[in-house]
């Protein structure tokens, strides 16, 4: 089984419809991520965690939000879904610090907003 | 002026030579520097890791850190079709207790059959 999973892997939806998108790992990292990637931007972080109490923003964090639910699990929404979140949205996690932060990345959701 | 910069290519090599990818960052600090391989439409997928100056080889991958210089390179040797993909390099900044990573735009690598 993949250590880190997404859910859902596809989603198309309408502007204006708030989309949860999930993330669940088994890796027992403390660290996750979400990120979007669009085409020559790479990949921009959207939030972060580094427990379950710990909650901060990424470089574009505005019209999302996130929840932590538990070590394993970290939940993205958009609360009012518009065309230009049209992207493809990676989960990362990472363990301890002394590996450098080394991230592992989720299979991806595409997410398409009409 | 952007925190990690590579040449976004496309970069097209011969199958058996050597592919050549360079990514240059702006924060002198730096500690500890990755190299994904993304496949299209695919997440990143962890290649090598490198934390002190000099080569580090695995198989036919090797990278090659030079912090006076403020570049990280990869190597692939006797490159082969499977490694077409996109290549990006990502940097752990030296903000203490910062472990974000932050991430090139990455390189298409295209090996010629």
């Amino acid at each position: 089984d993949a250590d880190v999973t997404q859910t859902p892997r596809n989603r198309i939806t309408k502007t204006g419809k708030r989309i949860m998108l999930e993330c669940s790992q088994t890796k027992g990292h403390d660290r996750m991520y979400w990120y979007r990637q669009d085409p020559g931007l790479g990949l921009r972080l959207i939030y972060y965690s580094f427990d379950v109490k710990d909650i901060n923003k990424g470089e574009i964090s505005d019209g999302y939000s996130v929840s932590r639910q538990a070590q394993a699990k970290f939940s993205l929404s958009l609360e009012s879904a518009i065309p230009n979140q049209t992207a493809l949205y990676f989960c990362a996690t990472s363990g301890w610090a002394g590996d450098g932060n080394t991230q592992y990345f989720g299979p991806g959701t595409r997410l398409t907003v009409l | 002026q952007k925190e990690v910069e590579q040449n976004s290519g496309p970069l097209s090599v011969p199958e058996g030579a050597i592919a050549s990818l360079n990514c240059t960052y702006s924060d002198r600090g730096s500690q500890s520097f990755f190299w994904y391989r993304q496949y299209s439409g695919k997440s990143p997928e962890l290649i090598m890791s490198i934390y002190s100056n000099g080569d580090k080889e695995d198989g036919r991958f090797t990278a090659q850190l030079n912090k006076a210089s403020q570049y990280v390179s990869l190597l692939i040797r006797d490159s082969q079709p499977s490694d077409s993909a996109t290549y990006l390099c990502a940097v752990n900044p030296s903000n203490f207790g910062n472990e974000k990573l932050t991430f090139g735009t990455g390189t298409r690598l295209t090996i010629i059959p």
